[in-house]
């Protein structure tokens, strides 16, 4: 079946560095990639989202790069904070809808002060 | 903001017990899901629903039922509780005006179920 594969599982950055969490998918038809971030305890939150048809998003210190021709997409965090640490999960819709998303496995990211 | 509510944080029952998980969301949401949470398997979604009284199966449907009588309240239900059903559950909601519009999907704050 369709998956999204992330990597690594886990990063340990040192603060004010950059991070970058990267994931490919197999659906050739996927048109959304949310990521969403989860801290300790808590519900995943959307921090960044890209659509098909943009190739890059910025917002502040967070970046999403989408590259379709090579079925990847990548998560960018420059100057990290202490308050970036938390799991982070990419995902992509599964065909063209939006009802399904297939989650990647999460990058547990810590960010070291 | 989104609120999406799950009736419990943490819940214990017996192996063999009918279980169930209650999710109710506040934005006239069309479309609801239930996820479970696994370490080092993100999440799996196991039923969604995309207007009251419609389901589809997710990726691990076995074991499990779905509700939706009304359209704010998703349940999920545990027909007889097992050991490998011991897992963090989520739920999700999100708004489309039609299939393709992708809309972000917001979650609860999750149950963490015990089966004994």
């Amino acid at each position: 079946g369709e998956n999204v594969e992330q990597h690594p599982s886990t990063l340990s950055v040192q603060e004010g560095d950059s991070a970058v969490i990267k994931c490919t998918y197999s659906d050739s038809a996927s048109n959304y990639f949310p990521w969403y971030k989860q801290e300790l305890g808590k519900r995943p939150q959307l921090i960044i989202d890209i659509r098909s048809n943009v190739g890059e998003k910025k917002d502040q210190r967070i970046a999403v790069t989408l590259n379709k021709t090579a079925k990847h997409f990548s998560l960018h965090i420059t100057e990290t904070q202490p308050e970036d640490s938390a799991v982070y999960f990419c995902a992509a819709t599964l065909g063209d809808s939006s009802y399904k998303l297939i989650f990647g496995s999460g990058t547990r990211l810590l960010v070291r002060p | 903001d989104v609120k999406v509510t799950q009736s419990s944080r943490y819940l214990v029952k017996r192996t063999g017990e009918k279980v169930f998980l209650e999710c109710v969301q506040d934005m006239d949401h069309e479309n609801m899901f239930w996820y479970r949470q696994d370490p080092g398997l993100g999440l799996r979604l196991i039923y969604f629903s995309y207007d009251v009284k419609m389901k589809e199966k997710g990726d691990i449907p076995e074991g499990y039922s779905v509700s939706r009588e009304k359209k704010e309240r998703f349940s999920l239900i545990l027909e007889s509780a097992s050991t490998n059903q011991t897992s963090m559950y989520l739920c999700a909601s999100s708004f489309d005006r039609d299939r393709y519009s992708n809309q972000p999907q917001h979650f609860g704050d999750g149950t963490r179920l015990s089966i004994l």
